[in-house]
């Protein structure tokens, strides 16, 4: 059974510092694994999707790693900015049409 | 485009009533997955529902039921609720898009949130 867990489960940060969100899972056999966000009461907004077969994506000031053999991905977001302030979630998908294991989160604060 | 739509945004049901969430996917994705997301706590796999037949279900009880229509929408029903059912619901749609390296990425709705009294 695949579990995911994400540390740490709440982050502050002043403004303008470089972060690092973590994420580990129990089963390295991933179809790939997807970077959300999601606003306090919303839904979930993809940021970034890694296949499997990559070690990376990027978006503007975010950058997730996969490094499957050690059941980690990270998420760096550089220059936070207080809009960056939500929680985040990784998500672990099981074969081409399996489902989705998520992490619980970490609630990101940005300061001003 | 419209992105991933649900119905209704909110819910107010009693204990032992039945209820009927409502999902249209983005147009083109044939897949729909249904998630439950308790407070505080990251989604919950529901059902996978592609090309309108059930790809997975996940540790729910058989209170719990969906389907996917031929345009693609998807109904989740569950019947006889519990307090416990109280949660933000939540459909994701997918699509295999060849040659973009984003072979089903998951685009989710706003959710209904169901209170259950």
């Amino acid at each position: 059974k695949q579990e995911v867990t994400q540390i740490p489960a709440a982050l502050s940060v002043p403004e303008g510092e470089n972060l690092v969100l973590n994420c580990s899972f129990t089963d390295s056999a991933i179809y790939n694994l997807q970077w959300f966000r999601q606003d306090p009461g919303k839904g979930l907004t993809s940021l970034l999707l890694i296949q499997s077969s990559q070690r990376e994506q990027t978006s503007g000031r975010l950058n997730a790693s996969l490094d499957k053999s050690s059941g980690r991905s990270t998420l760096y977001i550089a220059a936070s900015q207080p809009g960056d302030s939500a929680t985040y979630l990784c998500a672990v998908k099981d074969g081409y049409a399996g489902k989705s294991t998520f992490g619980d989160g970490t609630t990101l604060t940005v300061k001003p | 485009d419209a992105g991933v739509t649900q119905s209704p945004t909110h819910l107010i049901k009693t204990r032992g009533q039945q209820v009927t969430l409502r999902c249209s996917p983005i147009s083109g994705h044939k897949s729909v997955s249904w998630y439950q997301q308790v407070l505080g706590q990251g989604p919950q796999f529901i059902f996978q529902y592609y090309e309108k037949e059930e790809r997975g279900r996940g540790n729910f009880p058989d209170r719990f039921s969906a389907r996917q229509f031929p345009n693609y929408s998807s109904e989740l029903n569950v019947n006889a609720l519990l307090l416990g059912d109280s949660a933000l619901y939540l459909c994701a749609s997918s699509s295999l898009t060849p040659g973009t390296g984003k072979t089903y990425e998951q685009y989710f709705g706003p959710g209904t949130r169901l209170t259950v009294t």
